[in-house]
């Protein structure tokens, strides 16, 4: 069955640490990734993607992810986190045998000031 | 380009009552989701319309949900009667290539 991993529900980090925050996944279709930030009170937003092309991708606020096809990976990971990081993360696998998302569970991210 | 809209935001309510939410989508995206999301949990899509069509409702509780999407553009979700286990999030996002765009979500208190 199709499904997305995400490694770490909880990471606590220091201002200007580096970041990487594992997603697995399992589907055998074409794979479109992508990871959604939601701040705190907000909504989810769109960071990144991947479609095809370079497997390094490079969202907003300075986060990047690589797509490792033979690891059936999409880290995200951004060299030095700020405070205004602190939210949830989630990596997300569209199918597009049916145009849905398969959600990972998220992972919690706070920065320590 | 405008975003996703929903309203209400948010919504307090008694067990039994009933509830409606509604969603505008960005324009000229055909496809609309409807997702339930618990605290400390992923999205759980609940329907997926294409215009005003249901393309899957197969995770929709259907004895106490329903949607509509009657011009293929609106959107409503409805809940009745609702359950304390109904309190979620219940986020619309639309689609264009692929990519979806969420708003901001209803925050659903059920007492």
């Amino acid at each position: 069955a199709q499904s997305v991993s995400q490694h770490n529900h909880h990471v606590i980090l220091s201002e200007a640490a580096s970041l990487e925050l594992g997603c697995n996944y399992s589907y055998g279709g074409t794979v479109n990734l992508f990871w959604y930030v939601q701040y705190p009170g907000q909504h989810l937003q769109l960071l990144l993607k991947y479609f095809s092309g370079d497997p390094l991708v490079k969202g907003i606020k300075g986060f990047e992810a690589e797509f490792i096809k033979s690891k059936f990976s999409f880290n995200l990971r951004k060299p030095s986190v700020q405070w205004s990081d602190t939210a949830e993360y989630f990596c997300a696998v569209f199918m597009d045998s049916n145009y849905q998302l398969i959600w990972g569970a998220g992972t919690k991210l706070i920065i320590k000031p | 380009e405008a975003g996703v809209a929903q309203s209400p935001r948010y919504k307090i309510i008694e067990k039994r009552q009933s509830v409606a939410f509604w969603c505008n989508p960005i324009s000229g995206h055909a496809t609309l989701y409807w997702y339930q999301q618990i605290l400390g949990q992923g999205p759980k899509l609940l329907i997926q319309f294409q215009n005003n069509g249901v393309v899957d409702d197969s995770q929709l509780p259907k004895d106490r949900f329903s949607a509509e999407r009657l011009k293929g553009v609106d959107s409503t979700l409805k809940i009745q009667p609702a359950k304390l286990e109904d309190s979620a999030v219940y986020l619309c996002a639309s689609s264009s290539e692929g990519t979806q765009y969420f708003g901001p979500g209803t925050r659903l208190t059920v007492l």
